[in-house]
């Protein structure tokens, strides 16, 4: 069966400090990965997604990137973190014809 | 670039109502759709997928229904309950493999 994986579930950062969130897929190959974040009461804001290796689609964010060095991990980066940058991050996979699933989240809070 | 709606931002109703959430989108070049409920501070839950080729599809209590001509979806819920209290969320997957969500619509059911 596929399972997600996202870490740390929690993670205080100050402001100005670098980041990196790991998300990694089991029992898939060649899944659409996808990063997202959402603000409190909020709904999910699409960040980055990749429809395969070294593949990476970019909406909006101005100091954040994603990388995909392996078919099922994708990883979320900053050099440096912004106030703005603080709130729940949320990985998914998905095939196209396929339900999504999501991993249970990384609460960031940057101070 | 696809926007997706949800109406009511927050519904409230007492136990045993039947109640009608609303998902509207732009671009009617979809693969799919699908609803999600979220329970507070997790992640998210599938609840129904329906592809751009299917009217509707049904889990359990839940009716998922698509007119995707129009841009637009329906999640009927019957008999509600206290534990379908969460945020329902419906994502669209568009012909570049990117989901793009609502910001949700609230529920309480209220005892």
């Amino acid at each position: 069966s596929q399972t997600i994986h996202q870490w740390p579930a929690t993670l205080v950062q100050p402001v100005g400090s670098p980041l990196s969130l790991e998300c990694t897929v089991e029992g898939t190959s060649n899944p659409n990965l996808y990063w997202y974040r959402q603000a409190a009461g909020r709904g999910l804001q699409l960040l980055f997604y990749s429809v395969g290796i070294g593949q990476i689609s970019s909406e909006v964010p101005q100091n954040l990137s994603a990388s995909r060095p392996q078919d099922r991990q994708f990883i979320l980066s900053s050099k440096k973190l912004l106030l703005s940058d603080s709130g729940f991050y949320l990985c998914a996979w998905k095939y196209t014809n396929t339900e999504a699933f999501f991993g249970q989240g990384t609460r960031l809070t940057v101070v | 670039k696809q926007e997706v709606t949800q109406i009511p931002a927050a519904l409230s109703v007492p136990e045993g109502e039947n109640l009608v959430l609303n998902c509207s989108f732009t671009d009617s070049a979809i693969y799919n759709l699908q609803w999600f409920r979220q329970d507070p501070g997790k992640g998210l839950t599938s609840l129904l997928l329906i592809q751009s080729s299917q009217r509707e599809q049904t889990s359990g209590r839940l009716n998922a229904s698509l007119d995707k001509s129009s841009g637009r979806s329906t999640l009927y819920i019957a008999a509600s309950q206290p534990g379908d209290s969460a945020t329902y969320l419906c994502a669209v997957l568009g012909n570049n493999n990117d989901m793009r969500f609502g910001a949700g619509t609230r529920l309480t059911v209220k005892p």
